[in-house]
């Protein structure tokens, strides 16, 4: 089936710095990336949808200056959350969607996530 | 706007037990529906889904019919396993802009003992 990857699975970092995580599908090739947050006991907020070779389409709410997301091939899309602050941390979550299988569905395949602390 | 409330957990059960989250939606049109699971460690996975009313979606042994009555989509399973201790999301895809974005509930964690 179709596999998401995250990297790093957990990172912790001081205050101010940035922090990278990668994204990849490893067995399809996905037009459409999309990257969620997720508080502890709420529930999935998309922040920003990424489609290869074009800007992210950020949701309302969302810094794009503080979020950066990058999809600069159709295996790999990354977020980077810039001058990062305690209240950045959280449980990060990517998906992507692959336009060969989703079908009507268009379903989206998950990351394991990945778990920011900014001290 | 879209919205979806599944209920509160945690929910405990002993394995065999009958199981039932209660999933439902606020909506514009005719969303698709979703049942996602997350096993410890592991990304969501897509469990079921339904795209229209009075659709049943059913997999390992879980089922969720489409209620556009009562804007519902419950998870059901007959007899739980241990194996089944997990996190469960509901959601809806809604469409509008040109693109489909997911919409999650809370999630519902479910332990079951042996």
């Amino acid at each position: 089936g179709a596999v998401v990857s995250q990297h790093p699975s957990r990172v912790i970092c001081k205050s101010g710095t940035s922090v990278k995580i990668e994204c990849r599908s490893l067995d399809f090739q996905a037009t459409t990336m999309f990257w969620y947050r997720q508080f502890p006991k709420k529930s999935l907020m998309l922040m920003a949808t990424s489609n290869e070779g074009s800007k992210a389409t950020y949701e309302q709410g969302v810094e794009k200056d503080k979020f950066l997301i990058n999809h600069a091939s159709l295996t790999l899309s990354t977020l980077t959350v810039t001058s990062a602050h305690p209240e950045d941390s959280s449980f990060y979550i990517c998906s992507a969607r692959d336009p060969w299988t989703s079908g009507r569905m268009n379903e989206q395949f998950f990351g394991p996530g990945t778990r920011l602390t900014v001290l | 706007g879209n919205s979806v409330t599944q209920m509160e957990g945690p929910v405990t059960l002993s394995e065999e037990a009958f199981l039932t989250i209660n999933c439902t939606y606020t909506a514009t049109g005719y969303p698709s529906l979703f049942w996602y699971v997350q096993y410890p460690g592991e990304g969501l996975q897509l469990l079921l889904k339904a795209t229209k009313a009075d659709d049943k979606g059913s997999n390992k042994g879980f089922e969720a019919t489409y209620r556009k009555e009562t804007t519902s989509f419950h998870l059901e399973k007959g007899s739980v396993q241990v194996s089944d201790s997990a996190v469960y999301f509901c959601a809806l895809i809604r469409r509008g802009g040109g693109s489909e974005k997911l919409v999650f509930g809370k999630g519902t964690k479910l332990t079951v003992n042996p």
